[in-house]
């Protein structure tokens, strides 16, 4: 059981990021993903959940700008921040939501917001 | 939704036991058996070493344990030993409209 995050990089003060999030071993389609980052030298901070059913819940700190998706077919769920700030420079994980508690997670795809 | 409260740091000797605490509220760690806990050592990813509660995953060691009584819960780590000092953070599942879980601010343990 696996997860693996892509598509981190450098991105400038108002553009967009897209990550994405590949399963091996488990299904995103009846799985709860969570979405969880990490700003420098700070502590975690969990901001999305998409639900097994589709239902996407996003934190205040990224209300408006979030969109969570998932892609059955290659058992990918996506992540896109628009309007990004400094604020949002973090480690970004996905993980797999069981029971409450995030039992499989991604290595970390590092996101830098910088002119 | 308010971060869970966590003491910034904590310490011990090889061998010896140290608490962590997780305070909450009755909407959160005092209304709800999904209290867990994660241990993450520098550049990597969080571990989970405690989930509702109390039950530990596959592969953990019997040293961590959890509890909890009314709005606050807490893991313990019995015999100490220098691979754990690590960063632990608590979260639960919190009756809220705008997000269902919560982190705790996270816990420096030092093994001296």
């Amino acid at each position: 059981v696996q997860l693996v995050e892509s598509g981190g990089g450098v991105i400038q003060p108002g553009g967009s990021l897209r990550l994405s999030c590949a399963a091996s071993g488990l299904s995103v389609s009846n799985s709860y993903i969570s979405w969880v980052r990490q700003a420098p030298g700070k502590g975690l901070e969990w901001v999305s959940v998409i639900y097994s059913g589709g239902k996407t819940y996003n934190a205040d700190s990224v209300k408006g700008r979030l969109t969570v998706s998932r892609d059955n077919s290659q058992n990918t769920v996506h992540f896109q921040l628009n309007s990004l700030r400094a604020e949002d420079t973090a480690i970004y994980y996905c993980a797999r939501l069981l029971s409450g508690a995030m039992d499989v997670w991604g290595q970390g795809t590092t996101v830098t917001v910088s002119s | 939704q308010s971060a869970l409260t966590q003491p910034p740091s904590a310490s011990g000797s090889p061998g010896q036991s140290v608490t962590i605490s997780c305070t909450g509220t009755s909407s959160d760690v005092g209304g709800y058996n999904y209290v867990s806990w994660y241990q993450q050592h520098p550049g990597k990813a969080p571990k989970l070493i405690i989930y509702e509660v109390s039950k530990r995953p596959s592969g953990v060691p019997d040293r961590f344990s959890g509890s909890k009584s009314g709005n606050t819960a807490s893991l313990t780590v019995s015999g100490l030993q220098a691979e754990d000092e690590a960063d632990y953070y608590c979260t639960s599942y919190a009756n809220s409209n705008n997000f269902p879980y919560v982190f705790g601010t996270g816990t420096r343990v030092t093994v001296l």
